[in-house]
């Protein structure tokens, strides 16, 4: 089956600077990558997502990358703020009826 | 859009006890997964269903561990015997299968001790 790492565990950044997640998977067969953002107490809930035709994906501070050579694909946000912290993970699919297989999470702090 | 409901947020309980989860994915939404969170294992999937049907329990612990969905509104999980080990965060997912890529629907969860 499929197999997702993500780095770091932890980090930590100050408020304005960039963060950059990154998570591997094995199965070159997947094809659709999204990440969740989790805040406490709550679901985690879908921030963006890249499919595997498209090489990079942007949405306003948020971005993904994907290297299917590689296997790999990242997460990188841009002027982080306080509200941007929460556990983050991403995920590998291979499309619909498919299940989806998670990494096992990244806690962003920001510092104000 | 009310989102992905789930019953109860905390779910106390002894070792041996029936412990039933409630989940009402969102209206119109043809798949619905159960996953667990624990700090050693991150998110499992336990079961999902599509239109109702169990499509794949093989994320599903033991024989303890049973799910079902007589509707398309409501699915339950139950854990019988429960045990200390099963103390974990259970979350249940909607996905409305359209196109070729699902985008998942998580509830807020709920948050299981057993003690």
């Amino acid at each position: 089956g499929e197999n997702v790492e993500q780095h770091p565990s932890t980090l930590s950044v100050q408020e304005g600077d960039s963060a950059v997640i990154k998570c591997t998977y094995s199965d070159s067969a997947s094809n659709y990558f999204p990440w969740y953002k989790q805040e406490l107490g709550k679901g985690p809930q879908l921030i963006i997502d890249i499919r595997s035709n498209v090489g990079e994906k942007k949405d306003q501070r948020i971005a993904v990358t994907l290297n299917k050579t590689a296997k790999h694909f990242s997460l990188h946000i841009t002027e982080t703020q306080p509200e941007d912290s929460a556990v983050y993970f991403c995920a590998a699919s291979k499309g619909t009826g498919n299940q989806f297989y998670f990494g096992t999470g990244t806690s962003l702090t920001v510092i104000p | 859009d009310a989102g992905v409901i789930q019953s109860p947020r905390h779910e106390v309980t002894e070792m041996g006890q029936e412990v039933t989860l409630r989940c009402k994915p969102i209206s119109g939404h043809n798949s619905l997964f159960w996953y667990r969170q624990t700090m050693m294992r991150g998110l499992e999937l336990l079961i999902y269903f599509n239109n109702n049907v169990p499509i794949d329990d093989s994320g599903m612990p033991e024989d303890r561990f049973s799910a079902k969905m007589p509707n398309a509104s409501f699915s339950t999980l139950k854990i019988q015997p429960s045990e200390p080990r099963d103390s974990a965060v259970y979350f249940c997912a909607s996905s409305p299968r359209q196109g070729r890529w699902e985008k998942l629907f998580f509830g807020s969860g709920t948050q299981l001790s057993v003690l």
